[in-house]
Protein backbone atom coordinates (compact mmCIF):
# COMPACT_ATOMS: atom_id res chain seq x y z
CA UNK A 1 0.00 0.00 0.00
CA UNK A 2 0.97 3.48 -0.45
CA UNK A 3 2.31 5.49 2.17
CA UNK A 4 3.29 9.49 2.40
CA UNK A 5 6.21 10.64 4.98
CA UNK A 6 6.72 14.04 6.17
CA UNK A 7 9.48 15.55 8.41
CA UNK A 8 10.22 16.71 10.45
CA UNK A 9 6.80 16.85 12.46
CA UNK A 10 7.68 20.22 14.73
CA UNK A 11 10.37 23.08 13.67
CA UNK A 12 10.96 26.32 15.38
CA UNK A 13 13.31 28.45 12.99
CA UNK A 14 13.98 32.01 13.39
CA UNK A 15 13.55 35.02 11.03
CA UNK A 16 15.67 34.98 8.26
CA UNK A 17 16.80 31.46 8.75
CA UNK A 18 16.40 28.62 5.96
CA UNK A 19 13.91 25.70 5.45
CA UNK A 20 13.90 22.47 4.21
CA UNK A 21 10.82 20.41 4.52
CA UNK A 22 11.20 17.08 2.92
CA UNK A 23 8.19 14.45 2.31
CA UNK A 24 8.37 10.95 0.33
CA UNK A 25 5.95 8.50 -1.02
CA UNK A 26 6.03 4.97 -1.13
CA UNK A 27 4.47 1.85 -3.02
CA UNK A 28 3.63 3.93 -6.12
CA UNK A 29 5.41 5.35 -9.13
CA UNK A 30 4.98 9.08 -10.98
CA UNK A 31 2.73 10.40 -8.63
CA UNK A 32 1.09 13.97 -8.43
CA UNK A 33 2.47 15.69 -5.37
CA UNK A 34 1.13 18.80 -3.63
CA UNK A 35 2.26 21.33 -0.93
CA UNK A 36 -0.31 23.00 0.74
CA UNK A 37 -0.18 25.43 4.14
CA UNK A 38 -2.88 25.75 6.99
CA UNK A 39 -2.90 28.47 8.71
CA UNK A 40 -5.09 28.62 12.11
CA UNK A 41 -8.64 28.53 11.44
CA UNK A 42 -8.46 27.91 7.93
CA UNK A 43 -8.45 25.53 5.36
CA UNK A 44 -5.47 25.02 3.03
CA UNK A 45 -3.98 26.96 0.35
CA UNK A 46 -2.56 25.08 -2.64
CA UNK A 47 1.75 26.31 -2.70
CA UNK A 48 2.80 23.76 -5.11
CA UNK A 49 2.62 20.89 -7.23
CA UNK A 50 4.54 18.78 -9.09
CA UNK A 51 3.51 16.17 -12.11
CA UNK A 52 7.28 14.87 -12.61
CA UNK A 53 10.57 15.30 -11.64
CA UNK A 54 11.71 18.87 -11.99
CA UNK A 55 8.68 19.38 -12.82
CA UNK A 56 7.17 22.94 -10.09
CA UNK A 57 4.27 24.82 -10.66
CA UNK A 58 3.28 27.51 -8.14
CA UNK A 59 0.31 28.27 -7.12
CA UNK A 60 0.71 31.54 -5.17
CA UNK A 61 4.04 34.01 -5.20
CA UNK A 62 5.86 33.63 -2.07
CA UNK A 63 8.46 33.14 0.08
CA UNK A 64 8.74 29.76 -0.89
CA UNK A 65 10.25 26.80 -3.42
CA UNK A 66 10.08 23.66 -4.57
CA UNK A 67 12.07 20.78 -5.73
CA UNK A 68 11.08 17.48 -7.11
CA UNK A 69 14.90 15.97 -7.33
CA UNK A 70 13.39 12.09 -7.28
CA UNK A 71 10.11 10.62 -8.84
CA UNK A 72 8.52 10.31 -5.32
CA UNK A 73 10.33 13.10 -3.29
CA UNK A 74 8.92 16.64 -2.68
CA UNK A 75 11.32 19.90 -0.97
CA UNK A 76 9.81 22.74 0.32
CA UNK A 77 12.52 25.20 0.69
CA UNK A 78 13.15 28.89 2.11
CA UNK A 79 16.40 31.47 1.83
CA UNK A 80 14.74 33.40 4.46
CA UNK A 81 12.06 32.69 6.45
CA UNK A 82 9.55 35.41 7.04
CA UNK A 83 7.11 35.71 10.54
CA UNK A 84 4.13 35.09 7.69
CA UNK A 85 5.62 31.51 6.81
CA UNK A 86 4.83 30.52 10.15
CA UNK A 87 2.13 27.59 9.68
CA UNK A 88 0.94 23.88 9.29
CA UNK A 89 2.27 22.69 6.11
CA UNK A 90 1.03 19.56 4.26
CA UNK A 91 2.01 17.24 1.60
CA UNK A 92 -0.18 15.12 -0.27
CA UNK A 93 0.24 12.77 -3.20
CA UNK A 94 -2.62 11.39 -6.06
CA UNK A 95 -2.12 9.37 -8.98
CA UNK A 96 -3.11 11.37 -12.05
CA UNK A 97 -6.39 11.52 -13.43
CA UNK A 98 -9.84 11.47 -10.97
CA UNK A 99 -8.46 10.07 -7.79
CA UNK A 100 -8.32 12.14 -4.37
CA UNK A 101 -5.50 13.29 -2.97
CA UNK A 102 -3.77 11.66 0.33
CA UNK A 103 -1.67 13.70 2.99
CA UNK A 104 0.63 13.26 5.24
CA UNK A 105 0.47 13.78 8.67
CA UNK A 106 1.97 17.79 8.45
CA UNK A 107 4.82 19.84 9.39
CA UNK A 108 3.85 22.60 12.16
CA UNK A 109 6.59 25.58 11.32
CA UNK A 110 7.03 27.86 13.74
CA UNK A 111 8.66 31.20 12.76
CA UNK A 112 10.52 33.49 15.85
CA UNK B 1 -13.98 32.07 -9.39
CA UNK B 2 -14.25 28.57 -7.56
CA UNK B 3 -14.69 28.71 -3.69
CA UNK B 4 -16.09 26.03 -0.85
CA UNK B 5 -17.72 27.69 2.36
CA UNK B 6 -18.71 25.79 5.49
CA UNK B 7 -20.82 28.02 6.82
CA UNK B 8 -21.08 26.40 10.89
CA UNK B 9 -17.20 27.06 12.20
CA UNK B 10 -18.08 25.09 15.29
CA UNK B 11 -20.88 22.51 15.70
CA UNK B 12 -21.23 20.54 19.34
CA UNK B 13 -23.73 17.51 19.25
CA UNK B 14 -24.26 15.28 22.29
CA UNK B 15 -22.83 11.39 21.75
CA UNK B 16 -25.34 9.47 19.80
CA UNK B 17 -27.10 12.89 18.19
CA UNK B 18 -27.26 12.79 14.49
CA UNK B 19 -24.97 15.14 12.67
CA UNK B 20 -25.51 17.76 9.41
CA UNK B 21 -22.11 19.54 8.06
CA UNK B 22 -22.91 21.79 5.51
CA UNK B 23 -21.01 22.50 2.87
CA UNK B 24 -21.91 25.04 -0.27
CA UNK B 25 -19.47 25.18 -3.63
CA UNK B 26 -19.26 27.54 -6.19
CA UNK B 27 -17.69 25.95 -9.59
CA UNK B 28 -19.22 26.45 -12.62
CA UNK B 29 -19.28 22.71 -14.35
CA UNK B 30 -19.71 19.43 -12.65
CA UNK B 31 -17.73 19.45 -9.29
CA UNK B 32 -15.66 16.89 -8.05
CA UNK B 33 -16.34 16.77 -4.17
CA UNK B 34 -14.48 15.45 -1.06
CA UNK B 35 -14.64 15.62 2.15
CA UNK B 36 -12.17 15.36 4.61
CA UNK B 37 -11.36 14.90 8.51
CA UNK B 38 -8.37 16.20 10.66
CA UNK B 39 -7.92 15.51 14.22
CA UNK B 40 -5.58 17.65 16.05
CA UNK B 41 -1.79 17.93 14.72
CA UNK B 42 -2.65 15.70 11.85
CA UNK B 43 -3.05 15.49 8.31
CA UNK B 44 -5.85 14.92 6.68
CA UNK B 45 -7.89 12.00 5.91
CA UNK B 46 -10.69 11.27 3.23
CA UNK B 47 -13.95 10.70 4.38
CA UNK B 48 -15.84 10.16 1.16
CA UNK B 49 -15.89 11.65 -2.05
CA UNK B 50 -18.49 12.51 -5.06
CA UNK B 51 -17.43 11.93 -8.92
CA UNK B 52 -20.61 11.28 -10.87
CA UNK B 53 -23.44 8.52 -10.23
CA UNK B 54 -25.31 8.40 -7.19
CA UNK B 55 -25.72 11.52 -5.35
CA UNK B 56 -25.51 9.57 -2.15
CA UNK B 57 -22.01 8.61 -1.03
CA UNK B 58 -21.06 6.59 1.23
CA UNK B 59 -18.00 6.98 3.24
CA UNK B 60 -15.94 5.64 5.95
CA UNK B 61 -17.05 5.71 9.77
CA UNK B 62 -20.68 5.79 9.07
CA UNK B 63 -20.07 9.04 7.01
CA UNK B 64 -22.53 9.79 4.02
CA UNK B 65 -22.70 12.95 2.31
CA UNK B 66 -25.10 13.86 -0.43
CA UNK B 67 -24.46 16.03 -3.71
CA UNK B 68 -27.47 18.52 -4.77
CA UNK B 69 -26.67 20.37 -7.49
CA UNK B 70 -29.34 22.73 -7.29
CA UNK B 71 -28.56 23.88 -4.00
CA UNK B 72 -24.85 24.02 -4.99
CA UNK B 73 -24.54 21.44 -1.92
CA UNK B 74 -22.74 18.81 -0.76
CA UNK B 75 -23.46 18.10 3.05
CA UNK B 76 -22.15 15.51 5.44
CA UNK B 77 -23.65 13.66 7.69
CA UNK B 78 -23.83 10.77 10.54
CA UNK B 79 -26.98 9.23 11.98
CA UNK B 80 -25.33 8.64 15.62
CA UNK B 81 -21.74 10.86 16.32
CA UNK B 82 -19.28 8.85 18.42
CA UNK B 83 -16.75 10.76 20.71
CA UNK B 84 -14.18 9.73 18.37
CA UNK B 85 -15.59 11.61 15.49
CA UNK B 86 -14.29 15.14 17.07
CA UNK B 87 -12.05 17.28 14.71
CA UNK B 88 -12.47 19.16 12.01
CA UNK B 89 -13.92 18.47 8.74
CA UNK B 90 -13.28 20.25 5.56
CA UNK B 91 -14.68 20.43 2.46
CA UNK B 92 -13.11 20.68 -0.75
CA UNK B 93 -14.10 20.95 -4.61
CA UNK B 94 -11.78 19.47 -7.06
CA UNK B 95 -10.83 21.91 -10.11
CA UNK B 96 -9.03 20.54 -13.04
CA UNK B 97 -5.32 22.26 -13.61
CA UNK B 98 -5.06 20.47 -16.59
CA UNK B 99 -5.97 17.53 -19.11
CA UNK B 100 -6.14 14.61 -17.36
CA UNK B 101 -8.45 14.75 -14.64
CA UNK B 102 -8.61 17.24 -11.26
CA UNK B 103 -5.68 18.24 -9.23
CA UNK B 104 -6.19 21.31 -7.26
CA UNK B 105 -8.64 20.79 -4.22
CA UNK B 106 -10.22 24.30 -3.07
CA UNK B 107 -10.97 23.73 0.18
CA UNK B 108 -13.59 25.21 3.02
CA UNK B 109 -12.05 27.04 6.00
CA UNK B 110 -13.41 23.96 8.41
CA UNK B 111 -16.09 23.18 10.76
CA UNK B 112 -14.81 22.16 14.20
CA UNK B 113 -16.92 19.30 15.63
CA UNK B 114 -17.10 18.84 19.47
CA UNK B 115 -19.12 15.90 21.13
CA UNK B 116 -20.05 16.10 24.08
CA UNK B 117 -20.69 12.55 26.29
Amino acid sequence: SQTIHQWPATLVQPVGSPLSLECTVEGTSNPNLYWYRQAAGRGLQLLFYSVGIGQISSEVPQNLSASRPQDRQFILSSKKLLLSDSGFYLCAWSVSGNQPQHFGDGTRLSIL
Amino acid sequence: AQSVTQPDIHITVSEGASLELRCNYSYGATPYLFWYVQSPGQGLQLLLKYFSGDTLVQGIKGFEAEFKRSQSSFNLRKPSVHWSDAAEYFCAVGVPMFSGGYNKLIFGAGTRLAVHP
